[in-house]
């Protein structure tokens, strides 16, 4: 198994500019994640969707932030209009679901706005 | 609400040497624990999780961790470390369903 796919791995984008972030899941996890990381606030749960649908997106910091899962193996987080402190690095990890399942996390995106 | 506090947000221990990563949870319902360790520009990999049965649980790396009821603990342990252990580590509670409440983590270094 590939694990948990995110792209790109690394984005550095201007003020203002739109930034789409792609994530696929592990094949047959019924739970996806969107977290943010930085050394400020550490990692912040942004939103999760179970068999595709949103279930808490109340981490999403801001309007500029939405998030879709079109389907069971694709996922993407956009920020609209980007702003320099929208920088870190943002990670997916999906889960098999239920309360015993683990979380599987990838690689995650370094996103710098400048 | 469920939080997670790790005492010592930066832990440095000699090589051989035990690892003793400290974790305090609050949950209003019965805690279902994990850790999860961090490498330099990696995601988040589990180390070993506790949901119910034994309070000793082993994971991976030679780490493992006991939950403690009485004490709302689930401290993470390695009786020698070596340097590929240095990682950040996070401790994690449940939070209703699916959700995970993370720590803020504690970095570990390892000196030769």
């Amino acid at each position: 198994d590939a694990g948990v796919i995110q792209s790109p791995r690394h984005e550095v984008t201007e003020m203002g500019q739109e930034v789409t972030l792609r994530c696929k899941p592990i094949s047959g996890h019924n739970s996806l994640f969107w977290y943010r990381q930085t050394m400020m606030r550490g990692l912040e749960l942004l939103i999760y969707f179970n068999n595709n649908v949103p279930i808490d997106d109340s981490g999403m910091p801001e309007d500029r932030f939405s998030a879709k899962m079109p389907n069971a193996s694709f996922s993407t987080l956009k920020i609209q209009p980007s702003e320099p402190r929208d920088s870190a690095v943002y990670f997916c990890a999906s889960s098999p679901g239920g309360f015993f399942y683990e979380q599987y996390f990838g690689p995650g995106t370094r996103l710098t706005v400048t | 609400a469920q939080s997670v506090t790790q005492l010592g947000s930066h832990v440095s221990v000699s090589e051989g040497a035990l690892v003793l990563l400290r974790c305090n949870y609050s949950s209003s319902v019965p805690p279902y624990l994990f850790w999860y360790v961090q490498y330099p520009n990696q995601g988040l990999q589990l180390l070993l999780k506790y949901t119910t049965g034994a309070t000793l649980v082993k994971g991976i790396n030679g780490f493992e961790a006991e939950f403690k009821k009485s004490e709302t603990s689930f401290h993470l342990t390695k009786p020698s470390a070596h340097m590929s252990d240095a990682a950040e580590y996070f401790c994690a509670v449940n939070q209703g369903a699916q959700k995970l409440v993370f720590g803020q983590g504690t970095r570990l270094t390892i000196n030769p």
